[in-house]
């Protein structure tokens, strides 16, 4: 079946450090890969997405590249903040027919940054 | 536009105790879903709608049923709650562009505790 696998966290950081959250993939077809964040206490919210092979989703200065041949969509952020503070998930989404068309989420990485 | 909303923000009942959370949206999605977030599990998938009228079971929908009363509206029922239903839960709804490109919104959560 479809999974998603993530680097487990927490990640702690020095605000302007370097971030990098792995995410592999398995799927049967061709999904469509996400990035949703989680604040304290809050929902998830979109953070940015790829529909295609080589496509870069890009926000707030979070960017990650769907590669088809790593099955990867790894999230990158050059300098981090502390309100970037939060839980990252990555996900993945293939429109099926005859079965549940749904998102099927990572386990979730908590983030930390610090002063 | 608020989006997608829930009804309540928290919720603590006794072992047996049944009740219904409630989800509506103002986007005009045809799609609509129930998760449940879990410590180091991400979100797992219970009931999922994919139009007025329609209902399917996702990964975990033992013990919850759900009603969908008309397109804005999404309700997820615990007729005996558990102690193992303790979670917090997230409605979702999704919009599809005409390109095909999918994404879920999210709302706040409902975070319940069955003692």
């Amino acid at each position: 079946g479809d999974s998603v696998t993530q680097m487990e966290g927490p990640v702690t950081l020095s605000e302007e450090a370097f971030l990098t959250i792995n995410c592999t993939y398995t799927a049967t077809g061709y999904p469509s890969l996400f990035w949703y964040v989680q604040y304290p206490g809050e929902g998830l919210q979109l953070l940015l997405k790829a529909t295609k092979a080589d496509d870069k989703g890009s926000n707030k200065g979070f960017e990650a590249t769907y590669r088809k041949e790593t099955t990867s969509f790894h999230l990158e952020k050059g300098s981090v903040q502390v309100s970037d503070s939060a839980v990252y998930f990555c996900a993945l989404f293939i429109t099926n027919t005859g079965t549940a068309s749904k998102l099927t989420f990572g386990t979730g990485t908590r983030l930390q940054v610090t002063l | 536009n608020a989006g997608v909303t829930q009804t309540p923000k928290f919720q603590v009942l006794k072992t047996g105790q049944s009740m219904t959370l409630q989800c509506a949206q103002d986007m005009n999605h045809n799609s609509m879903y129930w998760y449940r977030q879990d410590p180091g599990m991400g979100l797992r998938l219970i009931y999922y709608s994919a139009s007025e009228g329609t209902t399917d079971k996702g990964e975990v929908p033992n013990g919850y049923n759900v009603s969908r009363l008309n397109k804005r509206e999404f309700s997820l029922r615990l007729e005996s709650a558990a102690p193992s239903q303790t979670s917090v839960y997230f409605c979702a709804s999704r919009f599809e562009d005409r390109q095909g490109s999918s994404t879920q919104y999210f709302g706040p959560g409902t975070r319940l505790t069955v003692l």
